[in-house]
């Protein structure tokens, strides 16, 4: 089946502008994370979703990043006044379920590079 | 959250064997360990998570000694494909936080 996808690709905006990144998980599945990787590190995480609600949203920098999932499928993170330092690939990866001994395997999406002048 | 440390780059070459050590002192018991593969321009994908002893798929082998402090991740017989970041992660529920990972680079 699908995985997971993400748009756009590629995003660049001007500093100060507002961006909404989307993220389609796998049908199916509860769980769904963000994350945002800069080059030559490892992804850092920002917020995960178990349905349609916010279970750990410990990980969004400032109040300048949200992120919504209204339905339980979709999300949208939303970056508001963009900063140069924003500037990153956010990556998106969805689990069957969440919680438990067991942690359920996560899929990932290709990720929306986000470029900020 | 217990903290994991793994070399920073690795060379090989193919047919090759490859093991990747990860310590992770301070892990926690219902911590899991699990790696994860990215290539270039893609997300990571999940290649095997094991609690204790030994765990192999068709893509690796997964050591873990009984103290759980380190893991090895085994890689039989690597071909140019397998170049990549490999990530090791220790952790339960989901509370997933990525290190910078090993740059393992296979040459022919």
């Amino acid at each position: 089946g699908a995985g997971v996808s993400q748009t756009p690709s590629n995003k660049v905006t001007e500093k100060g502008k507002y961006v909404e990144l989307r993220c389609d998980p796998i049908s199916g599945h509860t769980a769904l994370y963000w994350y945002r990787q800069s080059l030559g590190q490892g992804p850092e995480f920002l917020i995960y979703f178990q349905g349609t609600g916010a279970a750990d949203d410990s990980g969004l920098p400032n109040d300048r990043f949200f992120a919504v999932r209204p339905e339980g499928s979709v999300s949208t993170l939303k970056i508001q006044r963009t900063e140069r330092g924003d500037s990153a690939v956010y990556l998106c990866a969805s689990s069957l379920i969440a919680g438990g001994p067991v942690t359920d395997t996560q899929y990932f999406g290709p990720g929306t590079r986000l470029t900020v002048l | 959250l217990a903290k994991t440390t793994q070399p920073i780059s690795m060379d090989s070459y193919e047919g090759q064997e490859v093991n990747i050590t990860c310590s992770h002192n301070n892990i926690a018991t219902n911590d899991y360990i699990t790696w994860y593969q990215q290539f270039p321009s893609q997300g990571p994908r999940f290649i095997i998570q094991g609690y204790k002893t030994k765990v192999t798929n068709e893509v690796a082998s997964l050591f873990i000694p009984a103290d759980r402090k380190s893991s090895t991740l085994s890689l039989p017989r690597v071909s140019l494909s397998d170049t990549a970041v490999y990530y090791c992660l220790a952790f339960n529920n989901n509370d997933m936080r990525f290190g910078a990972g090993t740059r393992l680079t296979v040459k022919p």
